[in-house]
């Protein structure tokens, strides 16, 4: 999607292995989010962020941790995968008041084995 | 808990037809309601939002109705084309919340010729 993207696409990990996965924007938006989603829940908030190292936690952040030492940069970790955490990871994007609401990246397919 | 609820889950309908997707909230706080599409492969994208000052908004062929005091909205889709087969979500937030939206579950919306 143009001016966000996420990296890597595609990711097979080992559990107990330490994840990064990166939100990349070029909108110069302030507010920056971390989904997850699976079959049967939808889309779910895992960490925010609503400007430059400040983050706060959504409703499943248990096993992740974020960082955004930029505004562009939005870094997702999980510190020890598990299982649990095979998923598709949304990056999203938007600016207080906008009219568009979210901008979403085209995800990360994590799958943890 | 599920603030935004969502029904049905899967949906096939026939081209022509109105397929008719709907939600509810539990959370009275919320005062911004979007649905996103979206395809295979790709992020959620938006395609109609509404505030409850409104009871209705058209945009195209996508219709949303409100009802706040029963706390449901819902999409409609007029005249409906295979090329709307996707899977659509609504979600809703808060002002002052940094625009966190919380999401239903999805429902998967299939047009047949």
């Amino acid at each position: 999607d143009a001016g966000i993207t996420q990296s890597p696409r595609h990711k097979v990990t080992e559990t107990g292995t330490p994840v990064t996965l990166r939100c990349h924007q070029t909108e110069n938006h302030r507010y920056m989010y971390w989904y997850r989603q699976d079959p049967g829940h939808g889309l779910r908030l895992i960490h925010y962020s609503y400007g430059v190292k400040d983050t706060d936690k959504g409703e499943v952040s248990d096993g992740y941790s974020v960082s955004r030492s930029k505004t562009e940069d939005f870094l997702l970790t999980l510190e020890s995968a598990t299982s649990s955490q095979t998923s598709v990871y949304f990056c999203a994007i938007s600016d207080p008041g906008g009219a568009d609401g979210y901008t979403f990246g085209s995800g990360t397919r994590l799958t943890v084995v | 808990q599920q603030q935004v609820k969502q029904s049905p889950q899967s949906l096939i309908v026939q081209k022509g037809g109105i397929p008719i997707i709907n939600c509810a909230y539990e959370n009275t706080a919320f005062d911004y309601f979007p649905w996103y599409q979206q395809f295979p492969g790709k992020g959620p994208a938006l395609l109609i939002a509404i505030r409850p000052d409104v009871s209705e908004k058209k945009e195209g062929r996508f219709t949303i109705s409100f009802n706040k005091s029963a706390k449901q909205f819902s999409l409609h889709i007029m005249d409906s084309q295979p090329g709307d087969s996707a899977t659509y979500f609504c979600a809703a937030s808060a002002t002052g919340t940094a625009s966190k939206l919380t999401f239903g579950t999805g429902t998967r919306l299939q047009v047949t010729l």
